[in-house]
């Protein structure tokens, strides 16, 4: 079946800090990967997405690429701000299927202190 | 252009009651999901609808049942509600082709004691 698994937080950094969190999945097929975050009280916003094998999607500073071989889709900021702090999500879509269901990891709550 | 709206945000029922929860997609957005999301078990996907018709459902017991309405406005039904219905219920509306990216009500927060 399809699963998203993430790395078990919380992750806590100082602002200026690199930052990265870790997601491998197991899917049919060639799914699409996502990173969403929430904000404390919010709903989720998609941050990044990729749609093929070595696309790499970015905003806001936020990157992760798409590896097949490693069926990996690990996101990285170069330098975080206390701004990030929120709850990240990495889910995938199955496109093997018609719809477009997200199968969501657990979520690894960032907390960046100054 | 307006976001996915979810009506009410707030809701506390008692055990054995029903609810209904809706949701009303940005314009143009002929797909709605909902989500269920909980301490315990994270984000799960509930159903999706599309163009008045469920395209997918997940792993939920017949209490949680939806509908779509041909303004693409959705709403969910939880019957005999039970105390582990509590949860955050997020609806996400797209365009409706595979993969496409979904955008995320700020959600119904159920209560049930």
């Amino acid at each position: 079946g399809n699963s998203v698994t993430q790395m078990e937080g919380p992750v806590t950094l100082s602002e200026e800090a690199f930052l990265t969190i870790n997601c491998t999945y197991t899917a049919t097929g060639y799914p699409s990967l996502f990173w969403y975050v929430q904000y404390p009280g919010e709903g989720l916003q998609l941050l990044l997405k990729a749609t093929k094998a070595d696309d790499k999607g970015s905003n806001k500073g936020f990157e992760a690429t798409y590896r097949k071989e490693t069926t990996s889709f690990h996101l990285e900021k170069g330098s975080v701000q206390v701004s990030d702090s929120a709850v990240y999500f990495c889910a995938l879509s199955p496109n093997y299927q018609a719809g477009t269901a997200l199968i969501f990891g657990k979520g690894t709550t960032l907390s960046v202190s100054s | 252009k307006a976001g996915v709206t979810q009506t009410p945000r707030y809701l506390i029922k008692t055990r054995g009651q029903q609810v209904t929860l809706s949701c009303s997609p940005i314009s143009g957005h002929r797909s709605v999901s909902w989500y269920q999301q909980t301490p315990g078990q994270g984000l799960q996907f509930l159903f999706e609808y599309f163009s008045e018709t469920q395209r997918n459902k997940g792993n939920f017991p017949g209490r949680f049942s939806g509908r779509q309405f041909s303004n693409s406005r959705s709403e969910m039904n939880v019957s005999t509600l039970e105390l582990g219905d509590s949860a955050l219920y997020l609806c996400a509306s797209n365009l409706g082709a595979s993969g496409s990216e979904q955008y995320f009500g700020p959600g119904t927060r159920l209560t049930v004691t």
